[in-house]
């Protein structure tokens, strides 16, 4: 059984640039959902997908976007990267209406200079 | 919406002790769970416990749902037992964390 993984591990980008995050499921699971977590802060909600389509979304601007793909791995696009973008990002995977049993990736830290 | 506090923010203890870690909420929810997260910042799912008492070896939590608190116990500390612990609900079909109690254990 394969857990959850997450690419790149680490990540500096420049402010105004755009970023690709990608995480690939455990097997079985079919939900995705990502998660925004600031230094010393526990992780905030960003959107969750389910059959590839957003079925729940956070208190994030549309410059965070994402993809879910056939295989049920997923993208996290961020556009016009601001410096307070800089957090670990997590994306977690489940089965679907299932309120625990998440899978959490070792997520990608960004740094935006 | 939902609100989740944790305490205390920051814990230092020594190895072999014990440590009581708290959760309260400030909406009914039926589905509160604990997380660890490692130096490494991966996520562990340590219970899942929307009510009454489970225990995992060293660990043991209790979630009292109808005064919306929760208490995770850790008995007999061990240096590996560093690092974060979250808990997390699920309300309007998001995962809402707390800030988290770091735990700091010496040896």
């Amino acid at each position: 059984e394969t857990g959850v993984t997450q690419s790149p591990t680490h990540l500096i980008k420049t402010r105004g640039q755009q970023v690709t995050l990608r995480c690939s499921s455990q097997s079985g699971h079919n939900t995705v959902s990502w998660y925004q977590q600031a230094l010393g802060q526990g992780p905030q909600f960003i959107f969750q997908y389910y059959r590839e389509e957003e079925n729940g979304r956070g208190n994030f601007p549309p410059r965070f976007s994402g993809l879910q793909f056939p295989n049920y791995s997923s993208e996290l696009n961020v556009n016009a990267l601001e410096l307070d973008d800089s957090a670990l990002y997590l994306c977690a995977s489940s089965l679907p209406r299932q309120n625990y049993g998440y899978t959490f990736g070792s997520g990608t830290r960004l740094t935006v200079v | 919406g939902i609100q989740v506090e944790q305490s205390p923010p920051d814990l230092i203890l020594q190895e072999g002790a014990n440590s009581t870690l708290r959760c309260n909420f400030s909406d009914s929810v039926n589905n509160l769970q604990w997380f660890h997260q490692n130096p490494w910042g991966q996520l562990i799912n340590l219970f899942y416990i929307p009510s009454g008492t489970k225990q995992n070896g060293r660990l043991s939590a209790t979630t009292v749902a109808t005064e919306r608190y929760s208490l995770l116990y850790i008995s007999s500390s061990q240096t590996t037992d560093s690092g974060v612990y979250f808990c997390a609900v699920v309300w309007d079909d998001k995962i809402i964390f707390g800030k988290g109690t770091r735990l700091h254990i010496l040896p």
